[in-house]
């Protein structure tokens, strides 16, 4: 079975663009969480998705937005990127989100440079 | 809010070694613990889970930690250490309701020959 996919893997954006990330969860998980890793720390959580909504956001500004579509993949956007957005992007998925038993399972990344 | 902490940002040991890595979590006893391992240029795999049926925890690769409230640790261990098990570690905790997960700052695990 295919694990968590993310596209792309890597990515240079300039200062001031938009990027859009994407990611394609296990099959038959409804939910999709999306998390940033700064280079020498632990991810930080970003937002959650289940069933198309909004069940969860971090501490991160409105220039930071996501959405989840009808086949449960997800799209992570960053408007009016900064030097500091630089980092790896991380895609996690899970059966739901009711339990915190539910495991998450991560993709491999999106590495994001902003030059 | 739940958080937690990871002693020791890097821990090097020799082949063969015993591994101790440590993890403290900030608040209420969590219902849930985990711990991740990163290999490098990759995304985060699950070692294994404490869900409080047990506080000793067997996980994948050799690895196991001990729940222990007293402390409020959850520190991961392996009796000997291979070169493969060179990686970056993360303790996690649920943030509050929900799977959405906190992360420690890792502690970045070396193996010397």
């Amino acid at each position: 079975d295919a694990g968590v996919t993310q596209s792309p893997t890597h990515l240079i954006k300039t200062r001031g663009q938009h990027v859009t990330l994407r990611c394609s969860p296990i099959s038959g998980h409804k939910s999709v969480s999306w998390y940033q890793q700064v280079l020498g720390q632990g991810p930080q959580f970003i937002f959650q998705y289940y069933e198309k909504e909004e069940r969860g956001r971090g501490n991160f500004p409105d220039r930071f937005s996501a959405r989840q579509f009808p086949n449960y993949s997800s799209e992570l956007n960053v408007n009016a990127l900064l030097l500091g957005d630089s980092a790896l992007y991380l895609c996690a998925s899970s059966l739901a989100t009711g339990g915190r038993a539910y495991e998450q399972y991560f993709g491999p990344g999106t590495r994001l440079t902003v030059t | 809010a739940q958080s937690v902490t990871q002693l020791g940002s890097h821990v090097s040991v020799s082949e063969g070694a015993l591994v101790l890595l440590r993890c403290n979590y900030s608040s209420s006893v969590p219902p849930y613990l985990f711990w991740y391992v990163q290999y490098p240029n990759q995304g985060l795999q699950l070692l294994l889970k404490y869900t409080s049926a047990a506080t000793l925890v067997k996980g994948i690769n050799g690895f196991e930690a001990e729940f222990k409230k007293s402390e409020t640790s959850f520190h991961l261990t392996k009796p000997s250490a291979h070169m493969s098990d060179a990686a970056e570690y993360f303790c996690a905790a649920p943030r509050d309701a929900g799977n959405m997960l906190t992360f420690g700052g890792g502690t970045r695990l070396m193996v010397k020959p």
